[in-house]
């Protein structure tokens, strides 16, 4: 069944310090992965997406995120963390299921706090 | 400004008290969605709609109602509300063709 990994349910770094988020996938087609994050009282926000192409995508707020096919990863990163990013972080991957065409099946995210 | 808007944002009630949240979107897109978010589990789908008039089952429907007779509109329909619908709610709109997906603010049920 096709399904969204977050193995890191929560995650603690220092201001400054550099941050990768886990996410690993399994779907059997050509994979449409995102990242968003949903910062306290708040809505979900876009971060970044890969359709297709160059394998390290930019986002907003300074993130980026690798996808490795031959290990189902996209995983998010970030060099220095500051502590506005202190948030809860989502990885989706989007794809037929069911049906449904494009749907999105979410991961069940990452809580980051950031330590001053 | 292209948004997603849900109200109300928070809202407590009491088992068995019908209510409606309602959603709407001002892109013109095709297809809407509702997601339940809850501690542990991420965001599940409860329903969808592609077009007007054209709704289906997500992953937890049980014990909610949709209605699309508005391209802009999808409200999200308890009649009868139970405590293990105390959640997290997102509205999510995009085009039908898009992977790309656009969501309102949450709104926050309490049933007691």
């Amino acid at each position: 069944a096709q399904s969204v990994t977050q193995p890191d349910i929560h995650i603690t770094v220092s201001e400054g310090a550099s941050l990768e988020l886990r996410c690993n996938y399994s779907y059997g087609a050509t994979p449409y992965l995102f990242w968003y994050v949903q910062s306290p009282g708040q809505g979900l926000q876009l971060l970044l997406k890969y359709f297709s192409g160059d394998t390290l995508v930019q986002g907003i707020k300074g993130f980026e995120a690798e996808f490795k096919r031959s290990q189902s990863s996209f995983n998010l990163r970030k060099p220095s963390v500051h502590w506005s990013d202190a948030a809860e972080y989502f990885c989706a991957v989007a794809g037929n299921y069911g049906g449904a065409t494009n749907k999105l099946i979410f991961g069940t995210g990452t809580l980051l706090a950031v330590q001053p | 400004e292209a948004q997603v808007t849900q109200n109300p944002r928070y809202l407590i009630t009491v088992t068995g008290k019908k209510l409606t949240v309602t959603c709407s979107q001002n892109m013109n897109h095709e297809y809407m969605s509702w997601y339940r978010q809850d501690p542990g589990l991420g965001l599940r789908q409860i329903y969808y709609s592609m077009n007007v008039e054209v709704t289906d089952k997500g992953d937890v429907p049980e014990g909610y109602k949709v209605s699309r007779k508005e391209k802009r509109n999808f409200p999200l329909i308890l009649e009868s509300p139970s405590p293990n619908q105390t959640s997290l709610y997102f509205c999510a709109s995009r085009r039908v063709l898009s992977y790309e997906q656009y969501f309102g603010p949450g709104t926050r049920l309490t049933v007691t």
